[in-house]
């Protein structure tokens, strides 16, 4: 079973920052790698996937990187909306697994 | 577009069976082409993948909760649902149901808006 971490647990950013968020993955996932966005209330929504293609509507600033185990999220100019807790999921091998999450808040 | 939801009872007595029902709608679940699956989020917690069922109704449960899980397809009613026996307080937890693309493309998209089902006598 793959376990995946993420890193920092909180990263607090003043709007227009770059926030860059890791994932880590305690064997290759090859870039079989998803992020996600979760806003209090709501449902996870599908920001990357394959590591590195943003899902449809996702606005240009959200990035994906990495391959193998390590694996980075930026959003590269962060907007009042941005401000949510973000997971990484795995999808290369059963069962799918996701990261404990990294909380990006106003600092 | 595709939408889900979930529905189903927000308490459940310990060691009973939680039972939760996705509706879909914007596309047929017999068309094939996706899983439709199950997760869940403990308060104030991450994601845990429970399972998913294809519109066959052959179906992967997450080992973790295997023995307790069945999930089920109705394709009449372009519905799946899922079942959780022997309820524990460790079992409250926001159930989300999505969908995820057949083959190697397993994320999530997607998603209903989660229910919450709390465990308690």
């Amino acid at each position: 079973e793959i376990v995946m971490t993420q890193s920092p647990a909180t990263l607090s950013v003043s709007p227009g920052e770059r926030a860059t968020l890791s994932c880590r993955a305690s064997q290759s996932v090859s870039s079989n790698l998803a992020w996600y966005q979760q806003k209090p209330g709501q449902a996870p929504r599908l920001l990357i996937y394959g590591a590195s293609t943003r899902a449809t509507g996702i606005p240009a600033r959200f990035s994906g990187s990495g391959s193998g185990t390590e694996f980075t999220l930026t959003i590269s100019s962060l907007q009042s909306e941005d401000f949510a807790v973000y997971y990484c999921q795995q999808y290369n091998n059963w069962p799918l697994a996701f990261g404990p999450g990294t909380k990006v808040d106003i600092k | 577009q595709v939408q889900l939801q979930e529905s189903g009872p927000g308490l459940v007595k310990p060691s009973q069976t939680l039972s939760l029902t996705c509706t879909v709608s914007g596309g047929s679940i017999s068309s094939g082409g996706y899983y439709w699956s199950w997760i869940r989020q403990h308060p104030g917690k991450g994601l845990e993948w429970i399972g998913y069922i294809y519109y066959s109704g052959s179906t992967y449960y997450n080992p973790s909760l295997k023995s307790r899980v069945t999930i089920s397809v109705d394709t009449s009613k372009n519905q799946f649902s899922l079942k959780l026996s022997s309820v524990t307080a460790a079992d409250t937890a926001v159930y989300y149901c999505a969908r995820q693309l057949l083959g190697m493309d397993n994320w999530f998209d997607p998603w209903g808006q989660g229910t919450l089902v709390t465990v308690s006598s």
